[in-house]
């Protein structure tokens, strides 16, 4: 079974420098990868997804990750962090075969504090 | 594009009662529906996913008797909280697929609390 761990349960970081969040996952294929964001009381939103090709992907708000086979990750990062950015992350791995139901395995979060 | 709403985004319920979550899609055919509960400071779990027209395929360890699972249309899934108690108080999250695609398009979550 797949699986998803962000080992970062909390990053605080001033405005202005630059965020790095982790993201490793265990999944026997080829992964289907995502970041989303929540805000506090929200539901989730798509900032950026994998699927195949260019391992760099750039999603919504300034915001890029980087899948790396070889170390099983998809790290999200920005490099400037505004106020706004302050929320929760999870990184979801997508799993089930063709003409099945496509669940999606989420980490536990990692809450974002940004410092004036 | 790919909006999905929720209704009520609030709910508070008394010990016992049912309540009825709605999920829908609004820009596009859902083939697939999730429902997932989320708990303070914690990841989302998976509770269900619904296709359309068929049976909801409960998780392990959710009570499908308790929860239940409507996909009625391309549009529209309801969960009800049936006999609802305090421990099933709550953020409920749906969220919807189109067919093929692995991308989830979330609503905005449900606030269940039951007194």
């Amino acid at each position: 079974a797949q699986s998803v761990t962000q080992p970062d349960i909390h990053i605080t970081v001033s405005e202005g420098a630059s965020l790095e969040l982790r993201c490793n996952y265990s999944y026997g294929a080829t992964p289907y990868l995502f970041w989303y964001v929540q805000s506090p009381g929200q539901g989730l939103q798509l900032l950026l997804k994998y699927f195949s090709g260019d391992t760099l992907v750039q999603g919504i708000k300034g915001f890029e990750a980087e899948f790396k086979r070889s170390q099983s990750s998809f790290n999200l990062r920005k490099p400037s962090v505004h106020w706004s950015d302050a929320a929760e992350y999870f990184c979801a791995v997508g799993a089930g075969s063709s003409g099945s139901a496509r669940q999606l395995t989420f980490g536990s979060g990692t809450q974002l504090t940004v410092l004036p | 594009g790919a909006v999905v709403s929720q209704h009520p985004s609030r709910v508070i319920c008394k010990s016992g009662t049912s309540v009825k979550i709605e999920c829908r899609s609004l820009d596009f055919q859902a083939t697939t529906m999730f429902w997932y509960r989320q708990f303070p400071k914690q990841s989302l779990m998976l509770m269900a996913t619904s296709n359309e027209g068929s049976k909801a395929t409960y998780e392990q360890g959710v009570e499908k008797d308790k929860f239940l699972i409507n996909h009625a249309s391309l549009t529209l899934s309801t969960l009800t909280v049936t006999s609802a108690h305090p421990e099933d108080s709550s953020f409920y999250i749906c969220s919807a697929a189109t067919g093929g695609a692995y991308e989830q398009y979330f609503g905005p979550g449900t606030r269940l609390t039951v007194t």
